[in-house]
């Protein structure tokens, strides 16, 4: 089964809304990855947060973590038409080994 | 410019018929990973390399095969594929620690 399970699987709204995706794991992680995927092209890295930390911030971008739930979100704010793209939340755990989830798509309505 | 390169982007083939996608990083990371996507599963992990000469398998890795002969290379092998190897491929290479990947732009592969 999946580590990381993102949650909705897709997300639909307008230019200007912010969006709220979240990602719940199983195991005890290092770290947790918020990966951008636009359409079949490569994954591009968005932010990385630690197990010890609890939120992070890059530009529009703000990433929570609740170790004790086992799960995280990522909150973009003021959202653009160019942010339309696939989300994937990614754990990595002491074994260092790294595993995605299925991905959220979000389109974001001109 | 720091890239992961992978080649080729796109194959059609035909089952049976041995074929290699080549993967090579620049950025002199340790660790390299072979993944396939498929709709609705996500990123599965077919192999990874933590160095030269050092491969293991992720989740899905049989009908695969892998080299690292050297630290910047790491080719996919398809000895003999068949349809249900029919997907998008992705490399991707990181440095250890808390350290994001880097990926390529993928292989999109048919066997026929």
């Amino acid at each position: 089964s999946q580590q990381g399970e993102e949650d909705p699987q897709a997300l639909s709204i307008q230019e200007g809304e912010n969006a709220t995706m979240n990602c719940s794991y199983k195991t005890s992680i290092n770290n947790l990855q918020w990966y951008r995927q636009n359409s079949g092209r490569g994954l591009v890295h968005l932010i990385l947060i630690r197990s010890n930390e609890r939120e992070k911030h890059s530009g529009r971008l703000r990433v929570t973590l609740d170790t004790s739930k086992k799960s995280s979100s990522l909150l973009i704010t003021a959202s653009r038409a160019a942010d339309t793209a696939s989300y994937f939340c990614a754990t990595k755990t002491s074994y260092d080994k790294v595993i995605f989830g299925p991905g959220t798509s979000l389109s974001v309505i001109p | 410019e720091a890239q992961v390169t992978q080649n080729p982007r796109y194959l059609i083939t035909v089952t049976g018929k041995k074929l290699t996608v080549t993967c090579s990083q620049n950025m002199n990371h340790e660790y390299m990973s072979w993944y396939r996507q498929d709709p609705g599963l996500g990123l599965r992990q077919i192999y990874y390399s933590m160095n030269v000469e050092v491969t293991d398998k992720g989740d899905v890795p049989e009908g695969y095969k892998v080299s690292r002969k050297e630290k910047r290379n790491f080719p996919l092998i398809l000895e003999s594929p068949s349809p249900n190897q029919t997907s998008l491929y992705f490399c991707a290479s990181r440095n250890t620690g808390n350290q994001p990947q880097h990926f390529g732009d993928g292989t999109r592969l048919s066997i026929l």
